[in-house]
């Protein structure tokens, strides 16, 4: 049972740039979160996708978009980056109704 | 405003002793509380969970209490190790639909001294 993988693991952007990070779920998961963690803080929630469909956003921009594939890996988009996009950016892959959600390593974001 | 709230940002224990991490919560509607560590460069493991319907889960080493009247849990581990030693973040999750986002606190440096 392979767990979630993240690629890639760092990444150094400019600023107004774009990016794609990909995320494959643990096998059996169908329900895909994507988090990201500035430093000294705790995970905070970006969307979450069931079945290919957004089915839940926190408090981020639509400058930051996703998608979900038919074989529940997933992908999140951020436009015109700005300096504060720095973080780490982390996929979680769970079932609903699972207590548990399978965290990758996550991608370390730079944007300069 | 942060509704789950982790206000020791580090602890340092023995080897041996027990290592308590506590953590509080605003929002009612969270029915479901988990624990997670993190390595420097990995993503969050999980390590226990508890119902909203619970008082106490055990796993090991590992136990979650839960005070509902006073928002509040805390993870006891016993005996702490220096494997031990990592960020723990407390995390909730709110009741309902196919929607299961968490809420993170900010988490607790858990330094575990042989």
């Amino acid at each position: 049972e392979t767990g979630v993988t993240q690629s890639p693991t760092h990444l150094i952007k400019t600023r107004g740039q774009q990016v794609t990070l990909r995320c494959s779920s643990q096998s059996g998961h169908n329900t895909v979160s994507w988090y990201q963690q500035a430093l000294g803080q705790g995970p905070q929630f970006i969307f979450q996708y069931y079945r290919e469909e957004e089915n839940g956003r926190g408090n981020f921009p639509p400058r930051f978009s996703g998608l979900q594939f038919p074989n529940y890996s997933s992908e999140l988009n951020v436009n015109a980056l700005e300096l504060d996009d720095s973080a780490l950016y982390l996929c979680a892959s769970s079932f609903p109704g699972a207590g548990g959600y399978t965290f990758g390593s996550g991608t370390r974001l730079t944007v300069v | 405003d942060q509704q789950v709230k982790q206000n020791s940002p580090s602890l340092s224990v023995q080897e041996g002793r027990i290592s308590i991490l506590n953590c509080d919560y605003t929002n009612s509607m969270f029915d479901y509380f988990l624990w997670y560590k993190k390595y420097p460069a990995e993503g969050p493991t999980f390590l226990i969970s508890i119902s909203s319907i619970k008082d106490k889960n055990e796993d090991g080493r590992f136990t979650v209490f839960l005070n509902k009247s006073a928002k509040h849990l805390s993870l006891h581990i016993v005996p702490s190790q220096p494997g031990d030693s990592a960020v723990y973040f407390c995390a909730a999750r709110v009741r309902g639909g196919s929607n299961y986002k968490l809420t993170f606190g900010k988490g607790t440096l858990l330094t575990v001294n042989p």
